[in-house]
């Protein structure tokens, strides 16, 4: 089955860190740009990052740009993200998206492969 | 970085209706626009791409429009499984950014 799952998430207390896991399954991971969106209760979408298949083109959001890293290992078929310096604006669910184009340097497409999130909370 | 404002923020229809989202970019974003359906505790569902691309599984009751900076979303014949949350996103340029979110609420 072609599906994303994230892992890692739980409380973690301001100024502290985590790190968030997406293993994927079912399709050649090594060929996708992979993305972090996130989502705070009651707030929209937010896009966290991108990463392309070679680990070669990465973007931040300024939100987090300095205290997130992005980073994957193909040979494991798994996305990570390292949170550090978290902040209660942090809190929400993170999801890992693929992208759709196989493609290994931008402009890429749109996210058509979601996980179901893996919910962060900051807060003392 | 490019806003995305989407219009309105709340719609109240009723299983039958057609209805229309607005979404306008700050600039001009191509037609490097997503749709997406996002449902509690269900992850976000890609509906359309390049502005008015259907994705593959999705039904036909739902289309899109648009270039540029404004970019309509349609759903015709609204089913009960609609009422949804739907967002807009523009890929053109990083950072990515996303519409603030239409709710599609039953009357």
């Amino acid at each position: 089955e072609v599906q994303l799952v994230e892992s890692g998430g739980g409380l973690v207390q301001p100024g502290g860190s985590l790190r968030i896991s997406c293993a994927a399954s079912g399709f050649t991971f090594t060929t996708y740009t992979m993305n972090w969106v996130r989502q705070a209760p009651g707030k929209a979408l937010e896009w966290v990052s991108s990463i392309s298949s070679s680990s070669a083109d990465i973007y931040y959001a300024d939100s987090v740009k300095g205290r997130f890293t992005i980073s994957r290992d193909n040979s494991k078929s798994s996305l990570f993200l390292q949170l550090h310096s978290l902040r209660a604006e942090d809190t929400g669910v993170y999801f890992c998206a693929r992208d759709q184009a196989i493609s290994p340097r931008p402009p890429w497409d749109a996210f058509d492969l979601w996980g179901q999130g893996t919910m962060v909370t900051v807060s003392s | 970085d490019i806003q995305m404002t989407q219009s309105p923020s709340t719609l109240s229809a009723s299983v039958g209706d057609r209805v229309t989202i607005t979404c306008r970019a700050s600039q001009s974003v191509w037609s490097w626009l997503a749709w997406y359906q996002r449902k509690p505790g269900k992850a976000p569902k890609l509906l359309i791409y390049r502005a008015s691309m259907l994705q593959r599984g999705v039904p036909s009751r739902f289309s899109a429009s648009g270039s540029g900076t404004e970019f309509i979303l349609t759903i015709n014949s609204l089913q009960p499984d609609d009422f949804a949350t739907y967002y807009c996103q523009q890929y053109d340029t990083f950072p990515y950014t996303f519409g603030q979110g239409t709710k599609l609420e039953i009357k």
